[in-house]
C-alpha cells in the first residue's frame, strides 16, 4: 500500500523563479497539509485542505498558495522564489484531518541558489 | 506568541539505557500533544499522543508525561536501540477548526553501540 508520495524528491531554483511542489496522498484520504521544514528547525504548518477546501493557512506569504484536486492530489505554488525559502517541504495526509492519522511524505529538498 | 520548544539539541545515550527528551511549551490552552521521530531523508513519523487531561500515557517502550504546572512534556524511550537514533519533536495541536501542528526545534538522540 503506498504512502503519501510526493514529486520531485530535490529541486534545484534560482531566486525569483516559480516552482511547484505535488503530493499525492494515501488512497481514501481526503485532507492534505503541507508543511516547511528549515534545516536544523521543526516543520512549519503552511496549509491544509480538506475535501479541495482550504481549511487552515500558517503565517506564510502569499507567494505561497496550494490547491487540491479531486482526486485529493495536491499542489503547493511559489512565486518569486527567494534564498530562504531553501528548505524541506512535506506533505502529510490524512482520513479527515484528525491529527494522530496523519501520515508524512519523505518531502521535497528545494535549494534556491 | 506560541510556541514549542526543547531543552537539549542533542541527546547521546548508550544502547540499552533509557532515554528522556524534554520540552517546554507556551501555549497553556494547548490540550493536545504529539511526539514525532524524525529519521534522516523522512518525513516525522507519529510516535504517541497525549491529552491535557491526561498526565502520563504509555505506548511500546515509549512514554509520555505531561506537567501541565510548568508546562513541560517528556518522552522516555526505554531500552533504547540504534533503530531509535532520529531527531525527535514534540508538538501541539492549534484548535481553530482544522488540525494545525506546531513543531518545536527537535532533539537529535544518538545511540552509542
Amino acid at each position: 500500500d503506498a504512502g503519501v508520495t510526493q514529486s520531485p524528491t530535490h529541486l534545484i531554483k534560482t531566486r525569483g523563479q516559480h516552482v511547484t511542489l505535488r503530493c499525492s496522498p494515501i488512497s481514501g484520504h481526503k485532507s492534505v497539509s503541507w508543511y516547511q521544514q528549515v534545516l536544523g528547525q521543526g516543520p512549519q504548518f503552511i496549509f491544509q485542505y480538506y475535501e479541495k477546501e482550504e481549511r487552515g493557512r500558517g503565517n506564510f506569504p502569499d507567494r505561497f498558495s496550494a490547491r487540491q484536486f479531486p482526486n485529493y492530489s495536491s499542489e503547493l505554488n511559489v512565486n518569486a522564489l527567494l534564498l530562504g525559502d531553501s528548505a524541506l517541504y512535506l506533505c502529510a495526509s490524512s482520513l479527515s484531518g484528525i491529527l494522530q492519522g496523519y501520515t508524512f511524505g519523505s518531502g521535497t529538498r528545494l535549494t534556491v541558489v | 506568541g506560541e510556541s514549542v520548544g526543547l531543552h537539549l539539541p542533542t541527546l547521546s545515550v548508550q544502547e540499552g539505557d533509557n532515554s528522556i527528551i524534554n520540552c517546554a511549551y507556551s501555549n497553556s490552552a494547548s490540550d493536545y500533544f504529539i511526539w514525532y521521530k524524525q529519521e534522516s531523508g523522512k518525513g516525522p513519523q507519529f510516535i504517541i499522543d497525549i491529552r491535557s487531561n491526561m498526565d502520563k500515557r504509555q505506548g511500546q517502550r515509549v512514554t509520555v508525561l505531561l506537567n501541565k504546572t510548568v508546562k513541560h512534556l517528556s518522552l522516555q524511550i526505554a531500552a533504547t536501540q540504534p533503530g531509535d537514533s532520529a531527531v525527535y519533536f514534540c508538538a501541539e495541536l492549534s484548535s481553530g477548526g482544522y488540525q494545525k501542528v506546531t513543531f518545536g526545534t527537535g532533539t537529535k538522540l544518538q545511540v552509542i553501540p
